[in-house]
């Protein structure tokens, strides 16, 4: 394990049509975090596991969109009805947790979707 | 709220050119973090360094070093003797200390370094 996976690398769907998006984290690794970059932009936080429990969601996140991490190890990320709005490259990350809390974030190579 | 801003969209050096990335956040926070990373191509994001807002030493790392100054709110990141190799878009990123420590992303800056 050398790293932070997403799967699929890239996909195209057609308006309308449900995607789902997987994240297998660092082994140990208890936080995962989901991000959403746009074309020219930082990343902008979507929502945060910590085990199982889903912590915190971002505005952003929408009701068409869902997230789960059921056994504490990988997370999808589900897009319902999708919108050309969604286009957009979604970025996984995992951290180990300590007392200070002080470890950095790993990023996995991200999912880049494309809405036609 | 937190906000980074890095005010330079794109930057464009000659190999071995010294370079200077400019980055300048907001918190209300008194305890954060600091962060910059690197996204080549492949589109992950690499991670460089974390900084302490309780510890202003800057740090060297290679032909890495990094100017931390509380009073004006900024972390400037310096390529020394740049490669082609360094062309790439740099995110600078402030986090709380505490609770779940999500990043607060800058729009970041495109470096393109040419032989």
């Amino acid at each position: 394990d050398t790293g932070v996976s997403q799967n699929p690398r890239h996909k195209i769907t057609k308006r309308g049509q449900n995607v789902t998006f997987r994240c297998d984290p660092i082994s140990e690794h208890n936080r995962l975090y989901w991000y959403r970059q746009t074309l020219g932009q930082g990343p902008e936080f979507l929502t945060y596991f910590q085990n199982e429990a889903q912590l915190e969601k971002s505005r952003l996140l929408s009701d068409r969109f869902s997230a789960e991490r059921p056994k504490g190890s990988f997370s999808t990320l589900e897009i319902q009805r999708t919108e050309q709005g969604d286009s957009a490259m979604y970025l996984c990350a995992s951290r180990a947790g300590d007392i200070k809390g002080t470890t950095e974030a790993f990023f996995g190579q991200g999912t880049r979707l494309t809405v036609v | 709220a937190q906000k980074v801003t890095q005010a330079q969209t794109e930057i464009s050096v000659v190999e071995k050119e010294d370079v200077t990335l400019d980055c300048v956040y907001e918190t209300r926070d008194t305890t954060y973090y600091l962060f910059w990373y690197k996204q080549p191509p492949s589109g992950e994001l690499v991670f460089l360094i974390r900084r302490n807002s309780f510890d202003e030493q800057n740090e060297i790392s290679g032909r890495y070093s990094w100017n931390f100054q509380k009073s004006t709110s900024s972390f400037n990141f310096t390529i020394t003797a740049s490669q082609v190799v360094d062309s790439a878009v740099y995110f600078c990123a402030l986090s709380e200390a505490g609770g779940f420590q999500k990043l607060v992303f800058g729009t970041g800056t495109r470096l393109l370094v040419s032989p």
